[in-house]
């Protein structure tokens, strides 16, 4: 599975938009791009995935670059609950390798 | 989304003794789960996974003979870690999905393991 390379801490002021980079050069055509974050002492929560195209949920949205090589995660509207270490992961088949993920700080 | 769930929630154990971890999935059916290992401060670490109806498959450096497999039913895989010591203190946590992947998993809220 394609490795990626994450910030290892972010900050965020609530209410504004978080946006979480990830890269992932070696990634191949028929690797999914997954986001998942782990609050505190909690298994992790599944965010959202991709294959080439930007896609959207409830939680947040998933920018995929046109050669695939970076990912951005976008939480429109940061509150404090979504402090967590953010995990970017790429893979095509059953097993979930997490990498170090991004601390993000979300402050008042 | 999915549900799984484990039991315990935390367990204290002592050193030379084994426990059993439950990991269910609660509203749907998995032929495989996951299970995971985290030490404070650190990202989660693949331990093996979990094929309903036979062995569980290790990741190289993890002791089958100290952790335990077994995944009985579509909705229950265990881990049992057997003769325990300190250092098997950790936050262990389980993984399942509801189809064959790539797909999202959805992960146990986790039980923390302390051996004195």
């Amino acid at each position: 599975d394609a490795k990626t390379t994450q910030p290892t801490s972010m900050d965020c002021a609530e209410g504004r938009a978080a946006n979480l980079p990830c890269n992932h050069s070696t990634i191949s055509g028929n690797e999914y791009v997954y986001w998942y974050r782990q609050i505190h002492s909690q298994g992790p929560q599944y965010i959202i995935h991709g294959l080439k195209n930007n896609e959207t949920n409830e939680m947040a949205s998933l920018i995929i670059t046109e050669d695939r090589k970076s990912s951005t995660l976008i939480l429109p509207h940061a509150t404090l609950r979504d402090t967590a270490v953010y995990y970017c992961i790429v893979y095509n088949t059953d097993k979930l390798i997490f990498g170090t993920g991004t601390r993000l700080q979300v402050f008042p | 989304g999915a549900v799984v769930s484990q039991h315990p929630s935390w367990v204290i154990c002592k050193s030379g003794t084994s426990v059993k971890i439950e990991c269910r999935s609660l509203d749907f059916q998995a032929t495989t789960m996951f299970w995971y290992r985290q030490f404070p401060k650190q990202s989660l670490m693949l331990m093996a996974t979990s094929n309903e109806g036979s062995k569980a498959t290790y990741e190289q450096g993890v002791e089958k003979d100290k952790f335990l497999i077994n995944h009985a039913s579509l909705t229950l895989s265990t881990l049992t870690v057997t003769s325990a010591h300190p250092e098997d203190s950790s936050f262990y946590i389980c993984s399942a999905g509801p189809g064959p992947g790539p797909y999202e998993q959805y992960f146990g809220p986790g039980t923390r393991l302390t051996v004195t």
